[in-house]
C-alpha cells in the first residue's frame, strides 16, 4: 500500500497527558497538511508543511500543539496536556509539489481523552 | 476562498443515478471544483476534479457550467457501497488549504 500512513489508529489518554501522532506521506509528495475532524463536520486545517519547512498554521493551532516534519518525509503530531476538547479525528493529507494536485488522506489517528 | 452549498442529504436506491449539485457562486477564475467522498472512521477519498464543462473518471462524471457557479457531482449505477458523505470544495492555487463544509449524506437503499 502506497497511500498515506497513520500511527495510531486509535489513541485513548487522560486529560493532562501528552499524545504524539505519526504521519507518513505518499513518498513523492512534499505537501504534508494536517486536518482535525469532530463528529458530523467536515475536516479542518490545522497546518501545512512543504518540505520541512512549516508555512502555515491555523489560530486551531493553540500553544499546546507542535507538529514537525525534520527531514521532509514522516510528521508527527504533538498534543501536550490534552483536554476534552482535543477529542477529534486527525487526518493528515499529502500532495505533490505542483498547483491543483489532489490531497490524498490517510485514516486518521481518533483520539479519545478520558 | 468560495463558500460552496451543497444538500445536506440525499437518498437513492441501488442502479440509480444520482446527481449531487454544489453552488460556489464567488468561485475564483484560478479556482478548481474539487469532491471528496468520505466513508464512517476513514479520511476523505479523492473523487473527481474539474475547471469547467465535463470531466469522467471510472467512478463519477463532474459537470460544470460555463459561469461556473456551480457543479454537478453524477455517480451513476449507485450501490450501497456508495452510501457516504460526499464533499465539494473550491480549490485555489497555492498551498490549497482545503475547507469542507458538512458534506452531502448519501445513503443508498435495496
Amino acid at each position: 500500500d502506497t497511500g498515506v500512513s497513520q500511527d495510531p489508529r486509535h489513541k485513548i489518554t487522560k486529560r493532562g497527558q501528552n499524545v504524539t501522532f505519526r504521519c507518513d506521506p505518499i513518498s513523492e509528495h512534499n505537501r504534508l497538511y494536517w486536518y482535525r475532524q469532530t463528529l458530523g463536520q467536515g475536516p479542518e486545517f490545522l497546518t501545512y508543511f512543504q518540505n520541512e519547512a512549516q508555512l502555515e498554521k491555523s489560530r486551531l493551532l493553540s500553544d499546546r500543539f507542535s507538529a514537525e516534519r525534520p527531514k521532509g518525509s514522516f510528521s508527527t503530531l504533538e498534543i501536550q496536556r490534552t483536554e476534552q476538547g482535543d477529542s477529534a479525528m486527525y487526518l493528515c493529507a499529502s500532495s505533490a509539489g505542483t498547483d491543483n494536485q489532489p490531497q490524498h488522506f490517510g485514516d486518521g489517528t481518533r483520539l479519545s481523552i478520558l | 476562498l468560495a463558500k460552496t452549498t451543497q444538500p445536506i442529504s440525499m437518498d437513492s436506491y441501488e442502479g440509480q443515478e444520482v446527481n449531487i449539485t454544489c453552488s460556489h457562486n464567488n468561485i475564483a477564475t484560478n479556482d478548481y471544483i474539487t469532491w471528496y467522498q468520505q466513508f464512517p472512521s476513514q479520511g476523505p477519498r479523492f473523487i473527481i476534479q474539474g475547471y469547467k464543462t465535463k470531466v469522467t473518471n471510472e467512478v463519477a462524471s463532474l459537470f460544470i457550467p460555463a459561469d461556473r457557479k456551480s457543479s454537478t457531482l453524477s455517480l451513476p449505477r449507485v450501490s450501497l457501497s456508495d452510501t457516504a458523505v460526499y464533499y465539494c470544495l473550491v480549490v485555489g492555487t497555492g498551498f490549497q488549504k482545503l475547507v469542507f463544509g458538512t458534506g452531502t449524506r448519501l445513503l443508498v437503499s435495496p
